[in-house]
């Protein structure tokens, strides 16, 4: 079984560019959901999504940052005209249902390096 | 508000002594709590969990955490250190099983 997916893994943009990192969830799973991890601390809550719906985006940056996940395909989390503050690593996790007796499964990440 | 507050950014055992990782919690409701390893250049792996059943919980790779209500406490523990087990744990809590919360992280440094 494939676990969760993400690309690219390694990602570098200059200041003013997008980015838009993608993530395929477990086969399977409906939820999906975003961290960002900044140097040194520890990762921080974005975006939480159902298929075609964001169901708790109490975590994004009201600027700049967009997520989804279509019906088909892979979530995308999108930064628009990024800063060099947004370097950092993002990780997406899948589970199969919500609550606490689905657990999440973490994908590799995403680093982004802003120059 | 839920925090998680893990002291010790950095551990340092030698192979075969006790493993012990601190963390503390915050939260106005009885919360559930979980353990994750990260290693290098890869996403986090679940060790254990706290779902308010037994106080004592056993996760994989010999780890155990015990929730300590009266401490607000869920300190993670392995009796003898491995090499393998050099990595970054974190500690979160969750209210409802899907956002989590997670602490700053405590890197775990084995030597032989």
């Amino acid at each position: 079984n494939a676990g969760v997916m993400q690309n690219p893994r390694h990602l570098v943009r200059r200041r003013g560019q997008e980015a838009r990192l993608r993530c395929s969830p477990v086969k399977g799973h409906s939820h999906v959901y975003w961290y960002r991890q900044l140097p040194e601390e520890g990762l921080k809550f974005m975006v939480y999504l159902q298929k075609e719906n964001i169901i708790d985006e109490s975590g994004m940056p009201k600027e700049r940052f967009s997520a989804e996940f279509p019906k088909e395909g892979p979530s995308i989390l999108r930064i628009q005209q990024v800063v060099r503050g947004d370097s950092a690593a993002y990780f997406c996790a899948s589970s199969e249902g919500q609550g606490l007796s689905y657990e999440q499964y973490f994908g590799p990440g995403t680093r982004l390096t802003v120059t | 508000a839920q925090s998680v507050t893990q002291l010790g950014s950095h551990v340092s055992v030698s192979e075969g002594a006790l493993v012990l990782l601190r963390c503390n919690y915050s939260s106005s409701v009885p919360p559930y709590l979980f353990w994750y390893v990260q290693y290098p250049n890869q996403g986090l792996q679940l060790l254990l969990k706290y779902t308010s059943a037994a106080t004592l919980v056993k996760g994989i790779n010999g780890f155990e955490a015990e929730f300590k209500k009266s401490e607000t406490s869920f300190h993670l523990t392995k009796p003898s250190a491995h090499m393998s087990d050099a990595a970054e744990y974190f500690c979160a809590v969750s209210r409802h099983g899907n956002k989590l919360v997670f602490g700053a992280g405590t890197i775990l440094r084995v030597k032989s």
